[in-house]
Formats: structure tokens, sequence, C-alpha cells
């Protein structure tokens, strides 16, 4: 069956050093991967999507790698900052019928000690 | 620009008693979908509409759940009858569908169900 989930469940990471959570997914017939972040108390935020026919893309601190031989995917994020202590879940989306299904990851903690 | 809303934010109930949740997405927004996320998992999806149509309601214990979008704007989820196991937040979220190809879900803040 399909299935998206994550290595580690909680990472911790110094103020200012990189973080790298990573995912790894089962359906090779995804057409996009997407990052959501979720603070506390909060929905889920969109942070970043990958086309699957891309295997790196790159915003605002955050760069995602996608190794579709490995099934693997990644989020980095650069001079990491209290503000982005949060749980992250990768996603896919593939097409279901005539339209696009999102199914989520069971999600990583980030911890950033200061 | 407003957000997704929801209500009510928590809600308390005895099981086998009937709970309804409320969301109003995005203006303009043709997609809504409604998620159940238990304590430290990822959001299940629960149903998908198209304006007032179903696309995907097949997570839906249709048993007990019921969702409705009647005129394609905003959308209520009912549970009859509550199981403990139904303790969970209910994250409702709207997409836009115009035009590029739009990956980007906006969430309300959900509603926290806790079953007893």
């Amino acid at each position: 069956g399909e299935s998206v989930g994550l290595h580690l469940p909680t990472l911790s990471v110094q103020e200012g050093d990189n973080s790298i959570i990573n995912c790894a997914y089962s359906n090779s017939a995804s057409d996009y991967f997407i990052w959501y972040k979720q603070e506390s108390g909060k929905g889920p935020q969109f942070i970043i999507d990958i086309r699957s026919n891309m295997d790196k893309r790159q915003g605002q601190r955050v760069t995602v790698l996608l190794n579709k031989t490995v099934k693997h995917l990644s989020l980095q994020i650069a001079a990491t900052q209290p503000g982005d202590s949060a749980v992250y879940f990768c996603a896919e989306k593939g097409k279901l019928g005539g339209y696009q299904k999102v199914t989520f990851g069971t999600g990583t903690k980030l911890q950033v000690i200061p | 620009e407003a957000g997704v809303a929801q209500s009510p934010r928590y809600k308390i109930i005895e099981k086998r008693q009937s709970v309804a949740f409320w969301c109003n997405p995005i203006s303009g927004h043709a997609t809504l979908y409604w998620y159940q996320q238990i304590l430290g998992q990822g959001p299940k999806l629960l149903i998908q509409f198209q304006n007032n149509g179903v696309v995907d309601d097949s997570q839906l214990p249709k048993d007990r759940f019921s969702a409705e979008r009647l005129k394609g704007v905003d959308s209520t989820l009912k549970i009859q009858p509550a199981k403990l196991e139904d303790s969970a937040v209910y994250l409702c979220a709207s997409s836009s569908t115009r035009g590029r190809v739009v990956n980007e879900q906006f969430f309300g803040p959900g509603t926290r169900l806790t079953v007893l």
C-alpha cells in the first residue's frame, strides 16, 4: 500500500546550526511532495513543495531534496532559529481519479536549543 | 485576507453523544478538506469537496460521520454517535484550483474534540 513516513520522530538542533528532516515514501507515482510545519495548537502551514521530476528546490532558508532512486525526501533548514521549533510533516500528492489526493506522513518534531 | 475559520475550538462530549464542527474556508477556494489528526500522528483526510460535490470520502466512517457543503462555501462535519477513539483534532483546510497547479492547503486552527 501507499505510505509516507519519517525516520526520526524527534530532532534536537542547536540554534544557528542547519537542520535536516528526512522522509521516506513508497508511492513512486506521486506527482508532488510537500512539506508542512505545524506549531503547537495550530494547523499545518505550507513550507515548500517539489515536483516529482525535480531533485532539488530552494526557498527562503529551506531546501528540499528528492531522491527517487531510494524514495527519500529531505527538508534542510539553514541557520535554525527558535521559531523553527515545530512538527514537520512530509506529504505526497498523487492522482485519485480526476483529482489530486494528499497523504501526510507521521511527522518529526524539531526542537531548537537556544 | 482572512484565513480558514473553524468553530468551536474545543469540545468535550460523552461517548454516544453527537457533535458538529463548522468550517468557513478562504473566500474563493473551491476545494475544502476535513482531516482528523490524532495526537502524535499526521492529518488523515476524511473528506474532500470540490465546490459542493464530494471528491473523496473513502476514509470517512460513514456509519457515524457525515459532512456537507451545501452551497459550496462553508461546511459542517458531524459525528453521531461519538466513540472514545474519535478524540482528536479536526482540521479544515481549503485550497484554490485556479490556473496553475496549487499544492498549498490553508489550514484552520482545528477543533480539539475530547470524548469521555
